[in-house]
């Protein structure tokens, strides 16, 4: 089982509608979740970062923690073409461990 | 917000020659950089770790006499891959991590994209 599971999609959406993208891991010892967000050759963006369980919100973006699921969230309200990229999950336990990072998921918002 | 600056963008080179990539944290200190591969459609692959003052630490299979890593100063690490070979071609990016690093996300450049003819 690999540690972060992200679908990879395509995942295709009409300009308004709800994005909801999700990650799930296996390592017990993440604390510390991000989403980022990557346009085509270019890094990644940090959109979200959450400690532990919980939700968190900022703009039309808000992201869930559940740990005891082990499963996280990512939804885009109100979505527009701009919001066409990659998103990718990524999560650490915290110190300088380094960052396991999900496939990543394409969405595409159509005009 | 952070911002990590990343250059070149985009660089050419021949086959047998070396190319240098800048990483640069530019309104805050990083004391741990991060080096990344991505190949199309993948996601992130690390290379290697560097800590400012201290010996890069390289990830299983990446070879450290090929992609060279110096971290001098708090703001500045550098990626040399050396005797550059057509399947070195790729999207490499590097990222950083401020401080306090036990709850500091992860700021990436903007990558670099190396292509070896």
């Amino acid at each position: 089982q690999k540690e972060v599971e992200q679908d990879p999609g395509p995942l295709s959406v009409p300009e308004g509608a709800i994005v909801s993208l999700n990650c799930t891991y296996s390592n017990s010892a993440f604390q510390y979740f991000m989403w980022y967000r990557q346009y085509s050759r270019k890094g990644p963006e940090l959109l979200m970062y959450t400690y532990s369980s919980g939700n968190k919100e900022d703009g039309r973006f808000t992201a869930q923690v559940d740990k005891s699921s082990k499963y996280i969230s990512l939804f885009i309200r109100d979505s527009q073409p701009s919001d066409s990229a990659t998103y990718l999950c990524a999560m650490s336990a915290g110190g300088n461990n380094r960052l396991a990072f999900g496939k990543g998921n394409q969405v595409v918002v159509i005009p | 917000g952070a911002v990590v600056s990343q250059h070149p963008s985009r660089v050419i080179c021949k086959s047998g020659t070396s190319v240098k990539i800048e990483c640069r944290s530019l309104d805050f200190q990083a004391t741990t950089m991060f080096w990344y591969r991505q190949f199309p459609k993948q996601s992130l692959m690390l290379m290697a770790t560097s800590n400012e003052g201290s010996k890069a630490t390289y990830e299983q299979g990446v070879e450290k006499d090929k992609f060279l890593i110096n971290h001098a100063s708090l703001t500045l690490s550098t990626l040399t891959v050396t005797s550059a070979h057509p399947e070195d071609s790729s999207f490499y990016i590097c990222s950083a991590r401020g401080r306090p690093v036990s709850n500091s996300p992860l700021h990436f450049g903007n990558g670099t994209r190396l292509t070896v003819t």
